[in-house]
């Protein structure tokens, strides 16, 4: 089946600084990409909706200036966390729908461990 | 509005017994796709089981089957011969609409299996 990818698994910045997340569609082209975000025990909560050549759609209460999502290619989507937090700890996960599949075909990276120092 | 909801928190069952979870759902959509996700302690989200809307039977595959209650608007997930690796978060999640383009999906809370030897 399809694969998405994620990179890097987990990562560890300091409180102030920049850290990019990347999601790429391995097989198939992706004009929408999705960016979760997840706390320990808790559900996944979409960040926002990530859209190939135009600005991404942000769910309320996500500070767009500070997760900056940008969809350059068809397989590429990346979440930049600016300005990282400790509160900003969290496992991040993309998913991505193959267009070409049926309707169950969703498929979703492994995720991006994030902890901030 | 929630529009998922898990209300078992945590669940546990006896090694090959049955076990179900339970999830409801709220749209107004006629058009819409229910899944289910097993998430282990390794982070990634495993695809289980989708029903459609429209889905005149109910959905299985393997050892999980989907029962679909639509006018109670709900969708519990059967796992039938409980087996240790069975242990983990478990997901419902809903798309509204059933084009072939977009397709967040928006999560219930989760519910945290343990399957006793």
């Amino acid at each position: 089946g399809a694969v998405v990818s994620q990179h890097p698994s987990w990562v560890i910045c300091k409180s102030g600084t920049s850290v990019k997340i990347e999601c790429r569609s391995l097989d198939f082209q992706a004009t929408t990409m999705f960016w979760y975000r997840q706390f320990p025990k808790q559900s996944l909560m979409l960040m926002a909706t990530s859209n190939e050549g135009s600005k991404a759609t942000y769910e309320q209460g996500v500070e767009k200036d500070k997760f900056l999502i940008n969809h350059a290619s068809l397989t590429l989507s990346t979440l930049t966390v600016t300005s990282a937090h400790p509160e900003d700890s969290s496992f991040y996960i993309c998913s991505a729908r193959d267009p070409r599949g049926s309707a169950r075909e969703q498929y979703f990276g492994p995720g991006t461990r994030l902890t901030v120092t | 509005a929630q529009k998922i909801t898990q209300t078992q928190p945590g669940m546990f069952v006896q090694e090959k017994e049955a076990v179900t979870l339970d999830c409801t759902y709220d749209t107004s959509d006629p058009s819409y796709g229910l899944f289910w996700y097993k998430q282990p302690s390794s982070g990634e989200m495993i695809f289980l089981i989708y029903q459609g809307s429209y889905d005149q039977q109910n959905a299985t595959e393997g050892r999980y089957s989907l029962n679909f209650q639509k006018a109670r608007k709900s969708a519990n997930l059967v796992i039938s011969a409980s087996q240790l690796g069975d242990s983990a978060m478990y997901f419902c999640a809903m798309r509204e609409g059933l084009d072939n383009q977009g397709g967040k999906l928006i999560f219930g809370q989760g519910t945290e299996l343990s399957v006793k030897p």
